[in-house]
């Protein structure tokens, strides 16, 4: 069975980056048909694509993040990660990790992560 | 990259059909046939329940259905049930190459 599970520090100070890693079990993150993703949800709020990776490293950034977010993956380990620079406490959220079909264009996500809240702040 | 425009709340009684509606634009719902939708229930992750606007994953009841008609997309939950009680997002593909979610949608059963 598929799993994916979201790791990393809970608590960030604002400007500094957040690093957060999704581990994959039960499934190779080298597969042909899925891309690799991070979604967020600021308490309370909705969900907002932040983007995602193919096992290649190519990569799709929601533009309104982009020139802030970085996500690699590490086919060894079938991890991936997220780096988000200069946090702000509008960033607050809980961030999961999820599994998008690359044949529905990323947007149907089949699997999460059970999701890990971070908060920016001093 | 605007959200997508869902109604705040939608309430129907045990055993109605209800009916969530998500609106873009031409350059996301109207522009592809890539439209999903999420539930999501407190403290919970969300699960898809319908991907390219009207296929469900197995597993996904058949009292889930999705349309699209022009830039708007629905989703109708027929023979509504307790648990059926949670928030719903819509998500199209968009002419910026990522996704964008609805701005979600509480259903409660009266």
């Amino acid at each position: 069975q598929l799993q994916l599970q979201e790791s990393g520090p809970g608590l960030v100070k604002p400007s500094e980056t957040l690093s957060l890693t999704c581990t994959v079990s039960g499934a190779s993150i080298s597969t042909t048909n899925y891309h690799w993703g991070w979604i967020r949800q600021p308490p309370g709020k909705g969900l907002a694509w932040i983007g995602s990776i193919y096992y290649s490293g190519s990569t799709y950034y929601n533009p309104s993040l982009k020139s802030r977010v970085t996500i690699s993956v590490d086919t060894s380990k079938n991890q991936f990660s997220l780096k988000l620079s200069s946090v702000t406490a509008a960033d607050t959220a809980v961030y999961y990790c999820a599994r998008l079909d690359r044949n529905t264009a990323m947007v149907s996500a089949d699997y999460w992560g059970r999701g890990t809240l971070v908060t920016v702040s001093s | 990259q605007s959200a997508l425009t869902q109604p705040a709340s939608v309430s129907g009684s045990p055993g109605q059909s209800i009916t969530i509606s998500c609106t873009g634009t031409s350059s996301d719902i109207g522009g592809y046939n890539y439209v999903s939708w999420y539930q999501q229930h407190p403290g919970k992750a969300p699960k898809l329940m319908i991907y390219d606007v009207s296929y469900r994953p197995s597993g996904v009841s058949n009292r889930f259905s999705g349309s699209k008609s022009g830039n708007t997309a629905s989703l109708t939950i027929s023979g509504l049930q307790a648990e059926d009680e949670a928030d719903y997002y819509c998500s199209s593909f968009s002419s910026s190459g990522t996704g964008v979610f609805g701005t979600g949608t509480k259903v409660t059963v009266l």
